[in-house]
């Protein structure tokens, strides 16, 4: 059963443009929330976090919004450049950590 | 330079046979973690140690097992037992096993069966 959805395997921005990745759960227990990164050959990389007592959560291009009642996440990164072309994984916790499939982002430039 | 090294990069499988996957971590982490990807599902967690010489099974722990007898390793072997074992395996470790502690991950092993 899978308690993260991420459910755009893909998603291809123009560079200079908005990147809207999207997140979604299930269980309720879930307080706290991660996006992780994916380069090609490496393993992912931590990104931001947000707490459930908030509803947004900003460092530098990426900003992440929680929506608590939709049990809905997504990651912003504007301006997108094409470094950030990667996968980006969604993980919620509380009761463990689950991880969503991953979408594959692409920054045209 | 800190991280988490993972070998070998891509390991091949015989049918009926053990094979051993490294993990070794240099950041003095408590807590490590092995996780199994397959193509369009999210990161399932086999095992995790939240210290050494104690481990704990996850949610697909069925034909793996792990050992934790140094803090820096935690080796996990994929027995004949599990049916269907090719996969891209994950290692990662935190500060311990807090829920707000992000996870560190090594760059991974893919296992096949020849």
């Amino acid at each position: 059963d899978q308690q993260v959805k991420q459910n755009s395997p893909s998603l291809s921005v123009q560079e200079g443009r908005i990147s809207i990745l999207n997140c979604d759960y299930t269980n309720s227990m879930f307080d706290y929330f991660l996006w992780y990164k994916k380069y090609p050959a490496e393993g992912p990389t931590f990104l931001i976090s947000i707490s459930s007592i908030k509803d947004k959560n900003e460092d530098g291009r990426f900003t992440v919004f929680l929506n608590k009642s939709a049990k809905h996440l997504s990651l912003h990164i504007v301006p997108s450049q094409p470094g950030d072309s990667a996968v980006y994984f969604c993980a919620a916790s509380g009761g463990g950590m689950r991880f969503g499939a991953g979408t594959r982002l692409t920054v045209k430039p | 330079d800190g991280g988490i090294t993972q070998s070998p990069k891509y390991l091949f499988r015989k049918e009926g046979q053990n094979v051993t996957l490294s993990c070794e971590q240099n950041l003095n982490h408590d807590a490590m973690y092995w996780y199994r990807q397959d193509p369009g599902q999210g990161l399932r967690l086999i095992y995790y140690s939240q210290i050494v010489n104690d481990f704990q099974k996850g949610d697909i722990a069925e034909g793996y097992s792990v050992s934790r007898e140094k803090k820096e390793s935690f080796p996990l072997t994929v027995t004949s037992a599990q049916k269907n074992p090719t996969a891209f395996y994950l290692c990662a470790s935190s500060i311990d096993l807090g829920p707000r502690q992000p996870q560190h991950f090594g760059d991974g092993t893919r296992l096949s069966i020849l």
